[in-house]
């Protein structure tokens, strides 16, 4: 079972900026948190991933809560592009290999 | 540098034929995943493998799957005397290694459909 809990869905307009919460209450000291998205009918799409500092490249901002408890995914100006289904992802703790367990996500829908 | 690449894109079989699914991992990677959407699912994991192994398969069916990640060529996905219910996206990610830190990057997926 996924580790992690997201809205179903969340509307945001085009041009502002969305905010995605993701809560991993149950987080350990050693896992990170990923966001993937899947566009519609297309592969899961690495977006950003972090530890406990927070992290911004050149598609979204992550930012984690001091206690790891919860993190927010931000796009600063959304486009209708930006329209699919978010992934939060807390990666299982093996250290030799691991797999990416997807929960059904946060839909999210850019409107214009 | 080219993404990870699946082919077939599209696959149709008829019951009890054998499907047939490859992945290339991108250049340098020696780790690939393999993952199974079901219509109107989220993405399931099927099968973990570096270079001639299988290190965890613990997300495929017993019976009927079997996958290889020869030490040439792509990765295959096998599903023998197909059914139904085997109808859904397969999705191959690759990593360069396979620890926590490494990214996962997916392909864009063979859709299979049984008639």
């Amino acid at each position: 079972d996924a580790k992690t809990t997201q809205p179903p869905s969340m509307d945001c307009a085009e041009g502002r900026a969305a905010n995605l919460p993701c809560n991993h209450s149950t987080i350990s000291g050693n896992e990170y948190v990923y966001w993937y998205r899947q566009i519609h009918s297309q592969g899961p799409q690495y977006i950003i991933h972090g530890l406990k500092n927070n992290e911004t490249n050149e598609m979204a901002s992550l930012i984690i809560t001091e206690d790891r408890k919860s993190s927010t995914l931000i796009l600063p100006h959304a486009t209708l592009r930006d329209t699919a289904v978010y992934y939060c992802i807390v990666r299982e703790g093996k250290t030799s290999y691991d797999k990416v367990i997807f929960g059904p996500g946060t839909s999210l829908s850019v409107i214009p | 540098n080219a993404g990870v690449m699946q082919n077939p894109r599209h696959l149709v079989r008829r019951r009890g034929q054998e499907a047939r699914l490859r992945c290339s991992p991108m250049k340098g990677h020696s780790h690939v995943y393999w993952y199974r959407q079901l219509p109107e699912e989220g993405l399931k994991f099927m099968v973990y493998l570096q270079k001639e192994n299988i290190i965890d398969e613990s997300g495929m069916p017993k019976e009927r799957f079997s996958a290889e990640f020869p030490k040439e060529g792509p990765s295959i996905l096998r599903i023998q005397q197909v059914v139904r219910g085997d109808s859904a996206a397969y999705f191959c990610a690759s990593s360069p290694l396979g620890g926590l830190r490494e990214t996962q990057y997916f392909g864009p997926g063979t859709r299979l459909l049984v008639l």
